[in-house]
């Protein structure tokens, strides 16, 4: 199986700030990789896929690269709203697996 | 649009089994696979299975392996999770997702399981 490791697993920030989180595969995965965005008590909202391509309707203060093993989630200007906890996944091949999380929290 | 609808939350005893639903619409159904997904209090996410809702062939994934079936009714556009034999550690939100890509979730639904 595909470990998928993700730094940090929390961190706080204040408004305005740039975040940037990473996530490391433990083999090769291509682009096939993916982020989400969970809110308390909601389903997780696709952010990216194919490591960098945003979803359709999320805003453009959101990216991402990479390619292989390491990849990067980049917030440009953190917004009340985007207090939440973030994770990768990866589907180069089966079983799916998902970083463990980062969450971003109100300094 | 695109939209998974699942099924209520349920409560179950140790060892019973339970069935969740996920009605998808605004797509068609065949063309596109479903992944279940779980979410135990306060942890993670967890892949479980795929179905492709072409042919109904499964990936499961081994900690659920022999637990769990996936199914598809094309004709309601509606997949199905049965896990049996359920303990304390089952007891998560359970999430529908289209294909491997997860571009699309359901709602969740919950299941406890509990004495």
């Amino acid at each position: 199986d595909i470990q998928m490791t993700q730094s940090p697993s929390s961190l706080s920030a204040s408004v305005g700030d740039r975040v940037t989180i990473t996530c490391r595969a433990s083999q090769g995965i291509s682009n096939y990789l993916a982020w989400f965005q969970q809110k308390p008590g909601k389903a997780p909202k696709s952010l990216i896929y194919a490591a960098s391509s945003l979803q359709s309707g999320v805003p453009s203060k959101f990216s991402a690269s990479g390619s292989g093993t390491d990849f990067t989630l980049t917030i440009s200007s953190l917004q009340p709203e985007d207090f939440a906890t973030y994770y990768c996944q990866q589907y180069n091949s089966y079983p799916l697996t998902f970083g463990g999380g980062t969450k971003v929290e109100i300094k | 649009q695109v939209q998974l609808v699942q099924s209520g939350a349920e409560v179950k005893k140790p060892g019973a089994s339970v069935k969740v639903s996920c009605k998808a619409s605004g797509y068609t159904f065949t063309n596109y696979g479903i992944s279940w997904v779980r979410q135990a209090p306060g942890q993670g996410l967890e892949w479980m299975g795929w179905i492709s809702a072409y042919n109904g062939n499964t990936k499961y994934a081994q900690k659920v392996q022999g637990r769990v079936t996936m199914t598809t009714d094309t004709s309601t556009s509606t997949a199905y999770m049965e896990l049996r034999s359920l303990t304390s550690d089952d007891t998560a939100v359970y999430y529908c997702a289209r294909e491997a890509l997860l571009g699309y979730w359901g709602q969740g639904t919950l299941v406890t399981v509990s004495s």
